[in-house]
């Protein structure tokens, strides 16, 4: 099995600031079609999980553009700009290359 | 908009078999792939697997003796059956819409892009 490891599990963000939030696969999600098979899902307190980033980089539809995928191969980056109350939640990154893992989660809070 | 509903006992016994079945509306389970996910109260999400519409299914290795998913294109719904359910299979069972399907030979695939609001089944006796 690909192994997801996200860092940090808790993040405190004040208001208006930016958050990153770091995961790292076992083995390269790179694709030979040059595609990164890494997801970002959110799941808002009581709420499913929803789909945020697609491919390693791809907004889903809807999402705001405060949010941002980045990363290639084992390294990958969400960024989250200009945090907002309604950004809380604990955020996932999951791999699609081979059978789905996801990362342990990452849960955002207001400070 | 696609809509995804879990449906089945929220208690099952220990030895018994975990049914459920996810019914879509605003779509089509004729396409795309089709998955079930599992999150065991306070903790993480737990791909179970998934199923396309042709039927071809892939599962947790660590599921995957226990586990059957299938789909019904006609009823527009697709079922997970999960045997020999112990006391660590109590969790909140999501299905999901996986946007992703071949086309002359290639992949596309954009996520799980509609979850449904999940269901809690709890194992005990």
């Amino acid at each position: 099995d690909i192994v997801m490891t996200q860092s940090p599990l808790s993040l405190p963000v004040t208001p208006g600031e930016s958050a990153s939030i770091s995961c790292r696969s076992s083995q390269s999600l790179l694709d030979s079609n040059g595609h990164n098979y890494l997801d970002w899902y959110l799941q808002k307190p009581g709420q499913s999980p929803q789909l945020l980033i697609y491919l390693g980089s791809n907004r889903a539809s809807g999402v705001p553009d405060r949010f941002s995928g980045s990363g290639s191969g084992t390294d990958f980056t969400l960024k989250i700009s200009r945090v907002e109350a309604e950004d809380v939640g604990v955020y996932y990154c999951m791999q699609a290359l081979e059978t789905v893992t996801f990362g342990q989660g990452t849960r955002l809070e207001i400070k | 908009q696609v809509q995804l509903q879990e449906s089945g006992p929220g208690l099952v016994k220990p030895s018994e078999t975990l049914s459920l079945t996810c019914s879509v509306s605003g779509g089509s389970t004729s396409s795309y792939y089709w998955s079930w996910i599992r999150q065991p109260p306070g903790k993480g999400l737990e791909w179970i697997g998934n199923i396309y519409y042709t039927g071809s299914t892939n599962y947790n290795p660590s599921l995957r003796s226990r586990v059957t998913i299938s789909v019904d294109t006609s009823k527009n719904h697709f079922s997970l059956k999960l045997t020999s359910v112990t006391a660590a299979d109590t969790a909140r069972y999501y299905c999901a819409r996986v946007a992703a399907f071949w086309s002359n030979y290639n992949y596309y695939y954009s996520g799980m892009d509609f979850w449904g609001q999940g269901t809690t089944v709890t194992v005990s006796s």
